[in-house]
């Protein structure tokens, strides 16, 4: 089973601060996922990546597939990306997924 | 929006009870998972479904039962619930063609078990 590992837990910045999350897994993996939810619950797919880097917006992903390791970087954070990051691969190259326990984000004005 | 809806949004049930919670996929995809996220845990996976046939389980009793039809919107059945059901169950859909694809969730059934 792919055991998924997130860092930091709780993250609080100031608006403006470039954000940098970190996600690393144990098996490897075809893609991996990010994921946004907002309190209420609902979960936003924001990326999913194999290789490389991936943007949109203030948001970027890398993913390093030899070392195992993604990050999700935010740039000029807003209040609004107040949430709570989370990422995700497959089980046993399956489409069932294994998530993190995610990193909560608060961004202060 | 993700195409994805989920209903009911919020549920009460008492102990012992059962309940059915529903979801529609994004239209074209043929693939449900659902997931159950508890209070401050990542979401753990339940079953999927691939054209109305189960295609996975997790680590979860049988009381845990779930129905895809063929419009490819889908069924969550919880029997005989108990207090440690209480959680944010997600529905997410894909269109399972081979390769690498992507889930899209809908907004989730938060159940409290009283």
């Amino acid at each position: 089973k792919n055991e998924v590992e997130q860092s930091p837990q709780n993250l609080t910045a100031q608006e403006g601060e470039f954000i940098t999350i970190n996600c690393s897994y144990s098996v490897g993996i075809s893609a991996l996922h990010w994921l946004q939810q907002h309190p209420g619950g609902g979960i936003v797919s924001l990326f999913m990546l194999s290789s490389g880097k991936k943007k949109h917006g203030r948001l970027i992903a890398t993913i390093n597939i030899q070392e195992k390791h993604s990050s999700l970087h935010i740039t000029a954070s807003h209040p609004r990306d107040s949430a709570v990051y989370i990422c995700a691969v497959p089980q046993g190259g399956s489409e069932k997924l294994v998530f993190g326990k995610g990193t909560k984000l608060t961004v202060n004005p | 929006e993700t195409g994805v809806t989920q209903s009911p949004t919020h549920l009460i049930k008492t102990r012992g009870q059962q309940v059915t919670l529903r979801c529609s996929s994004q239209s074209g995809h043929n693939t449900v998972s659902w997931y159950q996220q508890a209070l401050g845990q990542g979401p753990q996976f339940i079953f999927q479904y691939y054209r109305e046939e189960e295609n996975g389980r997790g680590n979860f009793p049988p009381r845990f039962s779930g129905l895809q039809f063929p419009n490819y919107s889908s069924e969550l059945n919880v029997n005989a619930l108990e207090l440690d059901d209480s959680a944010l169950y997600l529905c997410a859909s894909s269109l399972r063609t081979g390769g690498v694809y992507e889930q899209y969730f809908g907004p989730g059934t938060r159940l409290t078990v009283t």
